[in-house]
């Protein structure tokens, strides 16, 4: 079956580590996003890729940084520049085609990060 | 950034109840409106996806209606059963150059049996 994976589902680091999240797909998608999601607020785009070895900022890129070496692959690192890394990460993928704006997001399953 | 408002924040309801719920969104510089469902410990899932002032759409016992021009959507679940119980998302695409979607902070809906 075609999909996203995150991994891994839970992760712990202590503070003024940089942490790396994995994002995979297998949708043949060209587009990728990382999305942070913190109590009370909706989800914030990070991060996002329309194609390979390119990559844009989104709202809230700071602290962060990406990489898209691979269609398939898309990990986001966070690094100890990020003032409040503690949050839940997912990544989406999405087909672009003539209208990006059509295609819905599918979502991995997240990654749960803690700072301490 | 662009302000996605979704109401209410959450609601219970019962078994067989029908409900709705809002997305408002800046009514400029449209070009889609997204509704996902996101179950607890699952992945959130693409609901809709609407373009045209004045679409409806429907899955099962969903449906969805948007209106571009003054800037909202809404969410109709008829007949609420137990596994309806989510966040349900809606995120506005402005286009404007970007691939961005901005997201409310979702509807926490809660079916009682």
């Amino acid at each position: 079956d075609g999909g996203i994976t995150q991994s891994p589902k839970y992760l712990f680091r202590k503070e003024g580590q940089n942490v790396t999240l994995s994002c995979e797909q297998n949708l043949n998608h060209d587009a990728m996003y990382w999305y942070r999601q913190d109590p009370g607020q909706g989800l914030r785009l990070i991060y996002y890729s329309q194609i390979v070895n390119d990559f844009q900022k989104g709202d809230i890129a700071e602290g962060y940084s990406v990489s898209r070496e691979k269609k398939e692959s898309f990990p986001l690192t966070v690094t100890s520049a990020q003032k409040n890394p503690t949050a839940f990460y997912l990544c989406a993928s999405s087909p672009l085609g003539g209208a990006p704006y059509n295609s819905p997001l599918h979502f991995g399953n997240g990654t749960r990060l803690t700072v301490t | 950034i662009l302000n996605v408002e979704q109401s209410p924040q959450s609601l219970h309801v019962q078994e067989g109840d029908s409900t709705n719920f809002t997305c408002s969104f800046p009514s400029s510089n449209f070009y889609a409106l997204h509704w996902y469902r996101w179950e607890t410990a699952k992945s959130p899932e693409a609901l809709f996806v609407m373009t045209l002032n004045g679409d409806e759409k429907k899955k099962g016992r969903i449906s969805a209606t948007l209106n571009t021009k003054e800037g909202y959507s809404y969410l109709y679940i008829k007949g609420s059963q137990p596994e309806d119980s989510a966040t349900y998302l809606c995120a506005f695409y402005s286009g404007a150059g970007s691939y961005q979607l901005t997201f409310g902070k979702g509807t926490k809906l809660s079916v009682i049996p």
